[in-house]
């Protein structure tokens, strides 16, 4: 199985500033990679796929970048609805064997 | 636009049966390979299983091989998980989710939409 860790678990950023959040895999997803945020009481929502492609509507303060095993979720200027939780996924598995991370709390400082 | 609307969720003892139902509409729900995907109380999202668009294929996470069942019924837009031998460790809201690929086969994608959820509880 692939694992996924995301780190820091918790970030704390200022609203208007930049926040960088990292995801690893336990070997190469290529660019399989996707983030999704989920707010609380809410269903995840997809931000990015192909590890860098944002999804349809996503703002252009969100991008990604990275591929094989090292991956970045970089928020560039900070609104006050983007404090929430962020996963990361591989889908580079056959037969699928789809992995979230362990989340990363951004949080308002 | 895009609807997923779970439902079944409640509180059941261990070792019994549940069946979660998801209702898609706002698109060709025949075209898309769909998911259910859970996260236990204060964790983190964990993959379920998968079911091609046409039904052919399923797939499963390893701790729920021959106690879970994916379904669909296209003719009625709807998803189901049929769950038994209930465990306390199955206790999680369980969303439904759809590929972002039409029409995949032998081959992964991620999810651009989720239901809110339905919450599954196992305990005595």
């Amino acid at each position: 199985e692939i694992v996924m860790t995301q780190s820091p678990a918790t970030l704390s950023v200022s609203p208007g500033e930049r926040a960088t959040l990292s995801c690893r895999a336990s070997q190469s997803v290529s660019s399989n990679l996707a983030w999704y945020q989920q707010r609380p009481g809410q269903a995840p929502r997809l931000l990015i796929y192909g590890a860098s492609t944002r999804a349809t509507g996503i703002p252009a303060r969100f991008s990604g970048s990275g591929s094989g095993t090292e991956f970045t979720l970089t928020i560039s200027s900070l609104q006050s609805e983007d404090f929430a939780l962020y996963y990361c996924q591989q889908y580079n598995n056959w037969p699928p064997k789809y992995t979230f991370g362990q989340g990363t709390k951004l949080e308002i400082k | 636009q895009v609807q997923l609307v779970e439902s079944g969720g409640g509180v059941v003892q261990p070792g019994r049966s549940l069946r979660l139902s998801c209702v898609a509409s706002g698109f060709s729900f025949s075209s898309f390979g769909m998911h259910w995907v859970r996260q236990a109380p204060g964790k983190g999202l964990e993959w379920v299983a998968v079911i091609w668009y046409d039904g052919s294929n399923q797939y499963y996470t390893d701790s729920v091989k021959g106690r879970f069942t994916i379904s669909r019924d296209n003719s009625k837009d709807t998803l189901y998980l049929q769950m038994s031998s209930l465990r306390a460790e199955d206790t999680a809201v369980y969303y439904c989710a759809r590929e972002a690929t039409a029409l995949l086969s032998y081959s992964t994608s991620p999810f651009d939409y989720c239901g809110q959820g339905t919450l599954v509880t196992v305990s005595s």
